[in-house]
């Protein structure tokens, strides 16, 4: 089973504006609604920050949009600040019978 | 609130098998008023997250192909336990290890436990 692709880091200034892109196929993110982000920093639990692609669950920031066209969704963070700098990680149901394929994941830096 | 907690043996011997539980307290594990599954995912050291599989209450499962001729998720209601075994490790095996709750309603992994550690070392 393939991940969905990631770029391996992505990079901003504080207040600017990043995009993490997570490429799957019509399996998974082309075909359902069921994409979700996780925000990872080392050494703590991965938290979820958007669920059925563009859901927010309560508590977390409105910075943190996603969006998806065709089978690339993407979590858009807005307003740069310092505790972004983390790992982020896309997921999807597949109909590939795992339920679930992770992202490869990447790593935002707040320079 | 439901709470996850991962435990068992933090070493284990390669060509041994690993076998974690995972508790779920202030809650049900059938989670009687929606659908839900029940997910194991790791971490090795350095590396990106990694999706172990996932069991359904009533006893369906789904593992990641690339670790389904060695893994087994089950689950047992009368204890609100999840367990995995993953059998024959190598040092590959070697990660933090997470259970989590799968929501049906769009399959997003919305609560997990605090992850333990598992090396696989002689």
């Amino acid at each position: 089973q393939s991940a969905l692709t990631q770029p391996a880091s992505v990079s901003g200034s504080p207040g600017q504006s990043i995009t993490i892109a997570c490429t799957g196929t019509s399996s998974d993110v082309g075909d359902y609604d069921f994409v979700s982000w996780y925000q990872h920093h080392p050494g703590k639990v991965p938290k979820l920050m958007i669920y059925g692609v563009t859901n927010r669950p309560s508590g977390v920031s409105d910075r943190f949009s996603g969006s998806r066209s065709g089978s690339t969704a993407s979590l858009t963070i807005s307003g740069l600040q310092a505790e972004d700098e983390a790992d982020y990680y896309c997921t999807s149901y597949t109909n590939r019978g795992t339920l679930v394929v992770f992202g490869t994941g990447t790593k935002v830096t707040v320079l | 609130q439901l709470r996850l907690q991962e435990s068992g043996p933090g070493l284990v011997k390669p060509s041994e098998t690993l076998a974690l539980t995972c508790t779920v307290s202030g809650g049900s594990l059938s989670c009687s008023n929606y659908f839900c599954y029940w997910g194991w995912i790791r971490q090795p050291p350095g590396k990106g997250l990694e999706w172990i599989g996932s069991v359904f209450y009533r006893g369906n499962t789904y593992y990641n192909p690339s670790l389904r001729s060695r893994v087994t998720i089950s689950v047992d209601t009368s204890k609100n336990q999840l367990s995995l075994k993953v059998t024959s490790v190598t040092a590959a095996d070697t990660a933090v290890y997470y259970c989590a709750r799968l929501y049906s309603s769009s399959y997003h992994l919305d609560l997990w436990g605090q992850g333990t550690l598992v090396t696989v070392s002689s």
